[in-house]
């Protein structure tokens, strides 16, 4: 069975461009969460995406976006860069019935912007 | 609002010793989730143990246990004979309407 998997690992941008990340769900699981986590500090809940509706939210602004398609894999897509945006991204999915309550992460993507 | 206070920015236990990591939260909601999730070197998160809130009894899970307190609002993860594969960065976290992550706790484990 495969796990949860980000692409890509590793990413550089500069302030003001776009980005989008991607994250493949484990078989099965039709929720998926994403974290924002700086250096030093736990994940910040960013949004969760069940059956390709966002269903929650975070405190993070508008220009943070996503999508979550038919096979439950997911997309996160940030504008306008900001230099605080530098983090590590992680995508986490549940089986169903579970919420977040049962969570596999993904090794996640560290973006950096400079 | 909801948070998770990780006290304990560092820790260090003995190989085959004993640690408690210490987690406080608060919530005004009645039904809740207790995680504590580890964070190896290699990044990829990983739950440790789960307890609803509503269960008086406390999780356990091979050598880990939690101490749930909660009049207190106070979940602490024991790991009992630490391992070296115990080393990580630990979070807990509070789930009601959404999930909060605590800062963490790093542990070390001395041969």
């Amino acid at each position: 069975e495969t796990g949860v998997t980000q692409s890509p690992t590793h990413l550089i941008k500069t302030r003001g461009q776009q980005v989008t990340l991607r994250c493949s769900s484990q078989s099965g699981h039709n929720t998926v969460s994403w974290y924002q986590q700086a250096l030093g500090q736990g994940p910040q809940f960013i949004f969760q995406y069940y059956r390709e509706e966002e269903n929650g939210r975070g405190n993070f602004p508008p220009r943070f976006s996503g999508l979550q398609f038919p096979n439950y894999s997911s997309e996160l897509n940030v504008n306008a860069l900001e230099l605080d945006d530098s983090a590590l991204y992680l995508c986490a999915s549940s089986p169903p019935g579970t919420a977040v309550n049962e969570q596999f992460f993904g090794p996640g993507t560290r973006l950096t912007v400079l | 609002a909801q948070t998770v206070t990780q006290s304990q920015p560092e820790m260090s236990v003995q190989e085959a010793e004993t640690v408690t990591l210490s987690c406080t939260y608060d919530t005004s909601e009645s039904d809740y989730y207790l995680f504590w999730y580890k964070q190896p070197p290699s990044r990829q998160m990983i739950l440790v143990i789960r307890q609803e809130a509503y269960k008086q009894q406390n999780a356990t899970e091979n050598r880990f246990s939690v101490n749930f307190q909660k009049a207190a609002k106070s979940f602490s993860l024991k790991i009992s004979d630490s391992q070296l594969g115990d080393a990580a960065m630990y979070f807990c976290a509070l789930r009601a309407d959404k999930i909060i992550f605590g800062k963490g706790t790093r542990l070390h484990i001395l041969p």
